[in-house]
């Protein structure tokens, strides 16, 4: 089983450019989220999708927009990169979009913004 | 805001020796406390949970232990093998949200062989 994944693994982008990062999962799962890993803070929620259709802010959602395309599929776009966006972005996924409930992670995408 | 606390942020311990790693959290109403570990190059993936209702829970190696009171709760891996070593998190439900998990700050956790 594939689970959780993301694409690409690893970009460099420079300054003002735009990409989206792509997620998706094959666990039939209804709860979809977004963060994103620096050093010595943890995971930061950026945004996450409770169930197809909704869409919500995390912790620190400037900079960044989400489209939850369909029940599998989440999408975390970056307008315009800016170096502060240098991170590693993982996506994620539960059953139902509840905190007990184990979250599935992707093996992330290696962002770096020139 | 800063709801979980998490020391140390690295850890060597030779291989056979035990490893205890502790989170400190603020909401007195959180009632599951995850962790996570993530290999390099990994995503996290959850080894072991325990809800408010019990002090501790076991799972071969891995055991976590809760104290509601002191509002603690820690992960204890006994007889560690190189294959723990890896960056393993603590979480609680983020205050006054139904949804989200707030994370610890990672401990980098070595065997040394």
């Amino acid at each position: 089983n594939a689970g959780v994944t993301q694409t690409p693994k690893f970009q460099v982008l420079k300054t003002g450019q735009s990409m989206t990062l792509q997620c998706a999962q094959d666990m039939n799962h209804n709860s979809m989220y977004w963060y994103r890993q620096d050093p010595g803070m943890g995971l930061r929620l950026i945004y996450y999708s409770a169930s197809e259709g909704t869409t919500d802010k995390g912790e620190v959602p400037n900079g960044y927009n989400v489209s939850r395309l369909n029940k599998r599929e989440f999408s975390l776009r970056l307008e315009s990169a800016a170096p502060s966006q240098t991170s590693v972005y993982f996506c994620a996924s539960t059953l139902f979009g509840q905190p007990n409930q184990p979250q599935h992670f992707g093996d992330g995408t290696r962002l770096s913004i020139l | 805001g800063e709801n979980v606390e998490q020391h140390p942020s690295t850890l060597s311990v030779q291989e056979g020796d035990s490893a205890v790693i502790k989170c400190t959290y603020s909401d007195s109403a959180s009632n599951y406390f995850p962790w996570y570990k993530q290999e390099l190059g990994k995503g996290p993936q959850l080894i072991i949970d325990i809800r408010s209702n019990v002090g501790e829970k076991k799972d071969q190696r891995i055991a976590v232990t809760l104290n509601k009171t002191a509002k603690h709760f820690s992960l204890h891996i006994t007889e560690t093998q190189p294959e723990d070593s890896a960056v393993y998190f603590c979480a609680a439900p983020l205050s006054g949200s139904a949804r989200q998990l707030t994370f610890g700050s990672g401990t980098q956790l070595t065997v040394l062989p």
